[in-house]
């Protein structure tokens, strides 16, 4: 049962390097989403995308791009890493209202940036 | 504003002990309720939910949650506190009008577990 994975699992990047993280789900859905997790702020949506092919913005998307190559796949990526971009990243999918809004995650990113 | 609010941010509890962790939500309708659990360095995973119905709802590792629709809350208990619960809890709000099934999170509850 492989549900969501990301990849990598770390990464440490420099100030104004670019990266992107990979996210694949196995489970069929159609919804899949990206965010941040830091200390004290709880996970805050980056991007979603509710079926291949579309991806609209959530509260912070400030400095990310998204590309939903397919139904599996939802990548994000930094065009010129910051270190207000240090983080914990979490990749989810879900069936969306079909599913009355259950989200399953991956294990997470790791960033930090220097 | 729609919100999610976690009031506890750190909880010490001693194992088998009992445990309660508080939420409360700003919505303008009763929305679907979660409760997650994050290991440390994992993923977050599905303790339990609430729809519609009855309030007090059953969930994994032994947690159950009440919704109180007067109070605006969906709190987490368990009756007695293991080790292996040290971990963060994240109360999340999801809108049922939102066709892409959007969550909002609150911003999470460290539980320790003192032996």
């Amino acid at each position: 049962n492989a549900g969501v994975t990301q990849t990598p699992k770390f990464q440490v990047l420099k100030t104004g390097q670019s990266m992107t993280l990979q996210c694949a789900q196995d489970m069929n859905h159609n919804s899949m989403y990206w965010y941040r997790q830091d200390p004290g702020m709880g996970l805050r949506l980056i991007y979603y995308s509710a079926s291949e092919g579309t991806t609209d913005k959530g509260e912070v998307p400030n400095g990310y791009n998204v590309s939903r190559l397919n139904k599996r796949e939802f990548s994000l990526r930094l065009e010129s890493a910051a270190p207000s971009q240090t983080s914990v990243y979490f990749c989810a999918s879900g069936a969306g209202f079909l599913a009355k809004n259950i989200q399953y995650f991956g294990a997470g990113t790791r960033l930090s940036v220097l | 504003a729609q919100s999610v609010t976690q009031p506890d941010i750190h909880i010490t509890v001693s194992e088998g002990a009992s445990l309660e962790l508080r939420c409360n939500y700003s919505y303008g309708a009763t929305p679907y309720l979660f409760w997650y659990v994050q290991s440390p360095g994992q993923g977050l995973q599905l303790l339990l939910k609430y729809f519609s119905g009855d309030t007090l709802v059953q969930g994994i590792k032994g947690f159950e949650a009440e919704f109180k629709r007067s109070q605006s809350s969906f709190n987490l208990r368990k009756p007695s506190v293991h080790w292996s619960d040290a971990a963060e809890y994240f109360c999340a709000v999801g809108m049922t009008t939102d066709s892409w099934g959007k969550l909002q999170f609150g911003a999470g509850t460290q539980v320790v577990v003192t032996p």
